[in-house]
């Protein structure tokens, strides 16, 4: 499974677009690229997956490049309510999903 | 609400004690996985289901946990023995065949005094 290098923390304020970049220089070729947040005593919630080039839906967009060998998340307008930690994650079907430590975003006024 | 449910969400047991921990899937998924989570880490895979069956076990399970979903349906996780090296997390997470997205419950927190 490929492994993933992301920022420990970010801080950003609030109305600020915020992107997380995520490393994966051993990804393969079928893997996906998939993010997840996690609020504190909660479980992780899926945000965005893609596989290449760019994926946006309601809450976010994924850019990733042509060499996939990194993905930047973006996180439009971010509110205080964006807090948490974001995860990275890349891996193939549906097999178990490999976590790392995550970036910690943390939202001010 | 038809998300991932786990049951209980909070558990303090003593030390030598057996636990056990429920998940509900969404209905239609059949594929079902165990994570733990320990302070300041990522989850970490535990166990993999296909409908009854359990197809991945990681080398973080040890002997005192054992896992089943008899019916394809919920699953429970039980450990025997607790130590206080088994406080973490414990979360739920479930997928649909065909697609890959894991859906996580709010898990169950165990603390082992």
């Amino acid at each position: 499974l490929a492994k993933t290098t992301q920022p420990i923390s970010m801080d950003s304020y609030e109305g600020q677009e915020v992107n997380i970049t995520c490393s994966h220089n051993n990804i393969a070729t079928n893997d996906y690229i998939t993010w997840y947040q996690q609020f504190p005593s909660q479980g992780p919630r899926f945000i965005i997956q893609g596989y290449k080039t760019k994926v946006t839906n309601e809450v976010a967009s994924l850019f990733i490049p042509a060499d996939r060998k990194s993905s930047t998340l973006s996180l439009p307008r971010v509110s205080l309510s964006d807090t948490a930690v974001y995860y990275c994650l890349v891996r193939e079907g549906f097999q178990k999903l490999v976590f790392g430590t995550g970036t910690r975003l943390l939202v001010s006024p | 609400d038809t998300g991932v449910s786990q049951d209980p969400r909070h558990k303090i047991t003593k030390r030598g004690q057996n636990v056990t921990f429920r998940c509900d899937p969404i209905s239609e998924h059949n594929r079902l996985y165990w994570y733990r989570q320990t302070l300041g880490q990522g989850p970490e895979f535990l166990t993999y289901f296909q409908n009854e069956a359990q197809l991945e076990k990681s080398r973080l399970l040890s002997d005192r946990f054992s896992a089943e979903r008899p019916k394809g349906s919920f699953s429970t996780l039980e450990i025997q023995r607790t130590e206080q090296g088994d406080s973490a997390m414990y979360l739920c997470a479930s997928s649909e065949r065909g697609m890959e997205t894991q859906y996580f419950g709010p898990g169950t927190r165990l603390l082992v005094l």
